[in-house]
């Protein structure tokens, strides 16, 4: 079973511009949620998780556990921002940690 | 602070033939992750130790692969033998913490192409 959607494989918007990455779950019980990047030629890292309910880079995401949902927003893209996105869904032990299919983002200047 | 490290980072062999990977996480991390990413998709968790036992396994092909961390340090990932499906990125992960919401620390990864 799909855990985690991401709809968009790839994703355009001009510096300045809003951006907001779309993310889906399915789990039973209540799932820690993650948003992972990795720019051009560097390694996977996180970006930020719900249960800190903070921003990173401009980022936020919030948990809507009745639509299932944990989109990524910002209000202003920058062109550092290019990079591909994941987000991810763990189970609370730790265990079972599963990624999207990711979503290229592109800021053009 | 010295990241995950990953070897060899790159690999290229023929279908039917043996390969192993290595990693070394971060030091004083309990947790470690085996994924495998296929070219297009998310990384695919393979396993997961805590220390030198298995926390979850349940998405590693067994037949064909193994992974041991004997002295809940360093960790090798076996593939014997490789299939054309296999090619990928295997990608190595480790956590101070044994919970769900702590960091998980990516190395750089091997790119296996089977031939």
């Amino acid at each position: 079973a799909q855990r985690v959607t991401q709809p968009e494989k790839l994703l355009s918007v001009f510096k300045g511009a809003p951006v907001e990455l779309k993310c889906n779950y399915s789990y039973s019980g209540s799932p820690e949620l993650f948003w992972y990047v990795q720019y051009s030629r560097q390694r996977l890292q996180l970006l930020l998780r719900h249960i800190s309910r903070e921003s990173i880079k401009g980022f936020t995401a919030d948990l809507n556990k009745g639509e299932t949902s944990f989109h990524l927003k910002k209000p202003f893209a920058q062109e550092e921002d290019s990079a591909m996105y994941y987000c991810a869904l763990s189970g609370q032990a730790g265990n079972q940690f599963y990624f999207g299919t990711g979503t290229s983002l592109t800021v053009i200047p | 602070e010295a990241g995950v490290a990953q070897s060899p980072r790159y690999k290229i062999i023929e279908k039917r033939q043996s390969v192993a990977f290595w990693c070394n996480p971060i030091s004083g991390h309990a947790t470690l992750y085996w994924y495998q990413q296929i070219l297009g998709q998310g990384p695919k968790l393979l396993i997961q130790f805590q220390n030198n036992g298995v926390v979850d396994d349940s998405q590693l092909p067994k037949d064909r692969f193994s992974a041991e961390r004997l002295k809940g340090v360093d960790s090798t990932l076996k593939i014997q033998p490789a299939k054309l499906e296999d090619s990928a990125v295997y990608l190595c992960a480790s956590k101070l913490l044994a919970g769900g919401t702590d960091t998980q620390y990516f190395g750089p990864g091997t790119r296996l192409t089977v031939l």
